[in-house]
């Protein structure tokens, strides 16, 4: 079975542009989150979706923006992109909700820079 | 103060020692808790859940105290395979992780 998929693996952009990352769960899993990782750090929590409904956010500027399809894929955006967003982006999936069972499985990554 | 804290190593051991990583988290609400292991450039990969009974895995056991918000990993036997940076994660809420910075380990001949 295809494990979390990712594209694009790299992208540079520059200073003002937008982008657009996207991902496909494991088959059978509704619940996709998204993780900002730089350098040297732990991945931080960005959003969540289950049944293509926000159920979490984490400490972002509105200039990230995230869905989820009928078919449970995702996408993530960030408009206005700054230096500081260059980092590896990784999308997780999971089952369900969250129940004490689930599992969250991460994707590659997309590694983002901004010139 | 960070939600989870981890000292950042690096560890560096022998092959066939013990090593023990340690872990702190700030929020006594938290629900659930794990060990990812992270390979350079590459996702995280869970290794292990970690319940209060403690559980083991091979070579590998997890602990959690949390009258202390503490959470352990052991590793027996060290592998130069093992060597990666691992991380500890809390899970708050539906499906928020909480990653510490994570704890490098590097394993030498």
């Amino acid at each position: 079975d295809a494990g979390v998929t990712q594209s694009p693996t790299h992208l540079i952009k520059t200073r003002g542009q937008q982008v657009t990352l996207r991902c496909s769960p494991i088959s059978g899993h509704k619940s996709v989150s998204w993780y900002q990782q730089v350098l040297g750090q732990g991945p931080q929590f960005i959003f969540q979706y289950y049944e293509k409904e926000e159920r979490g956010r984490g400490n972002f500027p509105d200039r990230f923006s995230a869905r989820q399809f009928p078919n449970y894929s995702s996408e993530l955006n960030v408009n206005a992109l700054l230096l500081g967003d260059s980092a590896l982006y990784l999308c997780a999936s999971s089952p369900g909700q969250g129940a004490s069972t689930d599992t969250q499985y991460f994707g590659p990554g997309t590694r983002l820079t901004v010139l | 103060r960070k939600e989870v804290e981890q000292d950042p190593g690096p560890f560096n051991v022998p092959e066939g020692a013990t090593v023990a990583f340690n872990c702190t988290y700030s929020n006594s609400a938290s629900q659930s808790f794990f060990w990812y292991r992270q390979d350079c450039r590459k996702e995280p990969k869970l290794l292990m859940s970690v319940y209060s009974s403690g559980n083991e895995d091979g070579r590998f056991t997890a602990q959690l105290n949390r009258a202390s918000q503490y959470i352990s990993l052991l590793i027996r036997d060290s592998k130069l395979s093992d060597s990666a940076t691992y991380l500890c994660v809390v899970r708050m809420g539906f499906q928020k992780l909480v990653f510490g910075t994570g704890t490098r380990l590097l394993v030498s001949p």
